[in-house]
């Protein structure tokens, strides 16, 4: 069974702090990881994506991948009350079909 | 360009009925997908197809069946609605296969409840 986790949260930071969500996956075949912001009661929206280890930077939102360690994450700076949302981690490999987390709260305190 | 439209956006069913959930893409894509979301939980994956006249289970296939006979429509059909298929259903579509486009477009969702 091909699993994704993440933790559930929630995540709570300060306006203008760093927050770190994490990810782990069980398939070494997983090739593309992506994140998924999902405000309350709406559908989930793409934030970011990679397929190589490394960083991958995009405005205030970093992703980070580990192939090795089947990790990965993403940083966001200089966080805002907007960006309090639920994160959903997801994998895909050399099939058609993504795996998802069950995703973070992330809370954005004033 | 609408995207994904889902309807209807709620649906209240009494155990036994049956109905249709219905998904449209105006983006020509290939792939599509049906997932569930239950409160709390990730995007379970029910159905998918890469193309019209061809679908696949996905993780949670049982007591849902799917038809693609063309390429924008990907109705989800329930049988015998059960109070376990009470959840939030998304459609959602990508173009092919390359990695470069592998973003998955969202429908607004449709809220089932089964009582």
């Amino acid at each position: 069974q091909k699993e994704v986790e993440q933790n559930s949260g929630p995540l709570s930071v300060p306006e203008g702090a760093i927050a770190s969500l994490n990810c782990t996956y069980s398939d070494r075949g997983s090739q593309s990881f992506f994140w998924y912001r999902q405000y309350s009661g709406k559908s989930p929206e793409l934030i970011m994506f990679i397929y190589s280890n490394g960083d991958k930077e995009d405005g205030r939102f970093t992703a980070q991948l580990n192939k090795a360690s089947q990790y990965v994450s993403l940083l966001i700076r200089d966080s805002q009350p907007s960006d309090s949302a639920t994160y959903l981690c997801a994998v895909g490999g050399v099939t058609d079909k993504l795996i998802f987390g069950t995703g973070t709260r992330l809370q954005v305190f004033p | 360009n609408a995207g994904v439209t889902q309807t209807p956006k709620f649906r209240i069913l009494k155990i036994g009925q049956s109905m249709t959930l219905q998904c449209t893409q105006d983006m020509n894509h290939n792939y599509m997908y049906w997932y569930r979301q239950d409160p709390g939980m990730g995007l379970k994956l029910i159905y998918y197809s890469v193309g019209a006249g061809i679908t696949d289970k996905g993780e949670v296939p049982n007591g849902y069946n799917v038809s693609r006979s063309t390429t924008e429509d990907f109705p989800l059909r329930l049988e015998l609605a059960a109070p376990s298929q009470t959840s939030v259903y998304f459609c959602a579509s990508r173009r092919d296969q390359q990695a470069s486009s592998y973003e998955q477009y969202f429908g607004p969702g449709t809220r089932l409840t089964v009582t």
